[in-house]
């Protein structure tokens, strides 16, 4: 079975600086999918961002950039300029590309991101 | 204007009683899904659906039933026989299975009384 770490169960950062939070994953598939999703205080899951394994090339949206590490199963998520708005609980996700398995996301526990003003 | 949508936000039951979970999408995806949250977690997939009349077992679907009787639309049943069903319950939806993006509603909070 898939599994997703995250170690840092809170991280802070000033406004404006950057922060990256980390993501570790196991599993045995070659092909598959990772995502970062955002939870404001709404509990609106929210995307930020998707990366294809078979991808070479890290994803990028705006001020939300990934290091993806295939070999080391590693997925972490740098914030750029952090702004007020990026408070919210952010969850790393896994997703299998097919397989027989289940066709659901497996997600790790969640970081705590405090924006200081 | 389209989405997922979750109905209701708040939902309180008392031991011994079953509660249905609405939840409707109109991006004409095809596959849904069903989460739960609980403090301090991550989501954990209860049930999820490729396509209408069919669905599968997530990893913690004992005491929950679903059905797909239609696209929109993949209701949740909290039957009594969940243990510990106070929880945060989020629905999701993807065009299609596996490789596509899972977008999310606003979630159900059920409190068991």
């Amino acid at each position: 079975a898939q599994t997703v770490t995250q170690s840092q169960p809170e991280m802070s950062v000033q406004e404006a600086e950057t922060v990256t939070l980390s993501c570790t994953y196991d599993t045995s598939e070659s092909d598959y999918y990772l995502f970062w999703y955002k939870q404001p205080p709404s509990r609106q899951m929210i995307l930020v961002i998707r990366q294809e394994a078979y991808k070479q090339q890290n994803a990028t949206e705006n001020r939300f950039s990934v290091n993806f590490q295939k070999a080391a199963k590693s997925f972490s998520l740098k914030i750029s300029d952090s702004q007020l708005g990026d408070a919210a609980m952010y969850f790393c996700a896994y997703r299998p590309s097919g397989g027989g398995g289940a066709d659901g996301l497996t997600f790790g526990k969640g970081t705590h991101l405090i924006i200081q003003p | 204007d389209g989405g997922i949508t979750q109905s209701p936000k708040y939902l309180f039951r008392k031991e011994g009683q079953n509660v249905t979970l609405s939840c409707e999408q109109n991006l004409n995806h095809d596959a849904m899904y069903w989460y739960r949250q609980d403090p301090g977690q991550g989501l954990r997939l209860i049930y999820y659906s490729q396509i209408v009349n069919d669905f599968q077992k997530g990893d913690i679907a004992e005491g929950y039933s679903v059905s797909r009787e239609k696209k929109e639309s993949f209701p949740l049943t909290v039957t009594s026989a969940q243990k510990n069903p106070t929880a945060f319950y989020l629905c999701a939806s993807s065009k299609g299975r596996y490789t596509d993006t899972q977008y999310f509603g606003p979630g159900t909070r059920l409190t068991v009384l």
